[in-house]
């Protein structure tokens, strides 16, 4: 049982491009968010899915796009990276709203 | 927005200590869970709290939730080096996030 797969786990973008985020999971969860932690701020959520078809912003949006064409799959697009988006991305999932969240290993991103 | 805050930042405890850390909410949650991350890791769930004045216990670790059902604690007894890491409190309220404390990060001297 994968439970909550993320990839990469780490990379690094010049200013200005863009890339994806993957984050999969296998237990058919309906809830999946993306959280960035930086240091001394803990995690922070980006965008949050209830389910396939539907998503929502979270407290730091901005620069960042979501889909949810899927149940297993939530990927996180950076449009046009800035350094200030260089952060420990974290994807995670659970069942309804009020149970445990998984979380995936992590990708480490840094945009110079 | 609904704002958790946690405190302390950091603790560093000798060996066989207790510690408590603490989480505050701006507004009234409708449950609070708290994570432990070890250094390079991912968040680990612990434990959930639902009802007001909850106490629940895991071992060293104690739980509570406060009658308001605005703040909780994590109490600690007797630390050990396996308690190394990061603790996070994170309060879910009628708008369906869960929004993250920032963390009191826990060393131990042995």
């Amino acid at each position: 049982n994968a439970g909550v797969t993320q990839t990469p786990k780490f990379q690094v973008l010049k200013t200005g491009q863009s890339m994806t985020l993957q984050c999969a999971q296998d237990m058919n969860h309906e809830y999946m968010s993306w959280y960035r932690q930086d240091p001394g701020m803990g995690l922070r959520l980006i965008h949050y899915s209830v389910g396939a078809g539907i998503t929502d912003q979270g407290e730091v949006p901005n620069g960042y796009n979501v889909s949810r064409s899927t149940t297993e799959d939530f990927p996180l697009r950076l449009l046009s990276a800035a350094p200030s988006q260089t952060s420990v991305y974290f994807c995670a999932s659970s069942d309804s709203l009020n149970t445990e969240a998984f979380f995936g290993q992590g990708t480490r991103l840094t945009v110079v | 927005g609904q704002q958790v805050m946690q405190i302390p930042q950091y603790q560093h405890v000798q060996e066989g200590e207790d510690f408590t850390t603490y989480c505050n909410s701006s507004t009234t949650l409708s449950n609070i869970q708290w994570y432990k991350q070890r250094p390079g890791g991912h968040p680990v769930f612990l434990i959930q709290l639902v009802k007001s004045g909850e106490v629940k216990k895991q071992k060293r670790l104690t739980f509570q939730f406060g009658e308001a059902k605005k703040n909780s604690s994590l109490h600690i007894t007797a630390t050990q080096t396996t308690d190394v890491g990061t603790y996070f409190c994170a309060g879910r309220s009628n708008d369906y996030k869960l929004s993250f404390g920032a963390g009191t990060t826990v060393t131990v001297r042995a």
